[in-house]
């Protein structure tokens, strides 16, 4: 799976909009980018994904640069209770083979909430 | 509830004893995955099956490491004279085949801490 980079750490004041960035330059075209959400002492929690369209759930927003080398998860109000570390993931989506579901995780960002 | 659940949350163990985790996936899905995670590090794949057999095991897990899936449903993950090295939180996740861009589902782990 490619290898993705984050800023360890963003701020982000309550009611506002949380802009989590993601860089992925050796993404391969059938490479997904999947954004998780650890908060503290929980199992990470699934956000959303997408391949190159952007995509929009009840919980965010992903955004995919046309190239696919970069994409911003958006927390459009974001709340105390989304201070946590968010992981930008890529990978493979097959039917095919089973490890390709496996995720690997970097460090992520850790995304503090302020009030 | 019907997340993946692991038990127990925590286990605190002395240098040297074995300890026994369990993990019971989300009732229909077929893929299961152990991850170990200390402190600041994202979670590090350990292994994976798809009904009850193991598909790939990582080079983290050990011959001291082992684990099971004898029905196709909850999993085993054993750890034999255990080493302060072995203090970590055990996660485990599962997801469904068949279904394009299944994401993984995480449980709350299991704290381990070795004395």
């Amino acid at each position: 799976d490619a290898k993705t980079t984050q800023p360890p750490s963003m701020d982000c004041a309550e009611g506002r909009a949380a802009n989590l960035p993601c860089n992925h330059s050796t993404i391969s075209g059938n490479e997904y980018v999947y954004w998780y959400r650890q908060i503290h002492s929980q199992g990470p929690q699934y956000i959303i994904h997408g391949l190159k369209n952007n995509e929009t759930n009840e919980m965010a927003s992903l955004i995919i640069t046309e190239d696919r080398k970069s994409s911003t998860l958006i927390l459009p109000h974001a709340t105390l209770r989304d201070t946590a570390v968010y992981y930008c993931i890529v990978r493979v989506d097959s039917e095919g083979g089973g490890s390709n579901y496996k995720l690997t995780f970097g460090k992520g960002t850790l995304l503090t909430v302020n009030p | 509830d019907t997340g993946v659940s692991q038990d127990p949350r925590h286990k605190i163990t002395k240098r040297g004893q074995n300890v026994t985790f369990r993990c019971d996936p989300i009732s229909e899905h077929n893929r299961l995955y152990w991850y170990r995670q200390t402190l600041g590090q994202g979670p590090e794949f350990l292994t994976y099956f798809q009904n009850e057999a193991q598909l790939e095991k990582s080079r983290l897990l050990s011959d001291r490491f082992s684990a099971e899936r004898p029905k196709g449903s909850f999993s085993t993950l054993e750890i034999q004279r255990t080493e302060q090295g072995d203090s970590a939180m055990y996660l485990c996740a599962s997801s469904l085949t068949g279904r394009v861009n299944s994401p993984l589902h995480f449980g709350n782990g299991t704290r381990l801490t070795v004395t």
